[in-house]
């Protein structure tokens, strides 16, 4: 398939544990964006990346949050010390570049649980 | 922070039947954007529009922008089981600020369920 992937599909994890999340964008998207997703709202944006560099991260909740994308393909979302504020749906998008920037197509996300 | 309120929240009609959800903000924007998303996946993009007073058709589904680009709505006509999701609405600001203009800025969401 040529759609953005995500793994885990489903992450459980006490509190206190570290995690990380993958993405897997359209091949040859310059833009990949991270967003979060709790339950019963609106994706909310995260952090945003243009090839390796990382534009924006106006959006991460705390410094226990961090992204890279280090070869401007695949990009992880780490997050250290989860709380149970954590648990979200972690929805990855990504879309070329110009005005194709807007046009974000989405992964399946990784439905996070902390207990 | 601009912010967009979807409405109604819940919506569950009957097929065949006709229904309207609504974006609206007091902020501009320079396009919005209508997704849906269904259980266990990501949004997928239904539409941009981008000029005001903007009419956009695709099969049942019709997508005004407001003529101040500060609402939109969405007409879906002899709705389908099919219909069934999670219908947002995304604006792209109109204030350029750097790499952080790239933000879509989400609202909450309208649920449709359509019962057969």
């Amino acid at each position: 398939g040529a759609g953005v992937s995500q793994s885990p599909r489903y992450k459980v994890a006490k509190r206190g544990q570290d995690v990380a999340l993958r993405c897997d964008p359209i091949s040859g998207h310059v833009s990949l964006f991270w967003y979060q997703q709790a339950l019963g709202q609106g994706p909310e944006f995260l952090t945003y990346f243009q090839n390796e560099a990382q534009l924006d991260k106006s959006g991460l909740p705390s410094d226990r949050f961090f992204a890279e994308r280090p070869e401007g393909s695949v990009s992880t979302l780490k997050i250290q010390r989860t709380q149970q504020e954590d648990s979200a749906v972690y929805l990855c998008a990504s879309s070329g570049q110009g005005r194709e920037i807007y046009e974000q197509y989405f992964g399946p996300g990784t439905r996070l649980t902390v207990t | 922070t601009q912010l967009l309120e979807q409405s109604p929240q819940f919506l569950s009609i009957q097929e065949g039947e006709n229904l309207t959800v609504y974006c609206n903000s007091s902020s501009v924007f320079s396009s919005l954007q209508w997704y849906r998303q269904e259980p266990g996946e990501g949004p997928v993009l239904l539409v941009t529009v981008v000029t005001g007073g903007e009419v956009k058709k695709l099969k049942r589904l019709t997508f005004q922008f407001g003529d101040a680009r500060k609402d939109s709505s969405l007409h879906i006509t002899a709705a389908q089981p099919g219909d069934t999701g999670l219908y947002l609405c995304a604006g792209v600001s109109s204030v350029w600020s750097g790499a952080g203009s790239y933000q879509l800025t989400f609202g909450k969401g309208t649920k449709l369920s359509v019962i057969p």
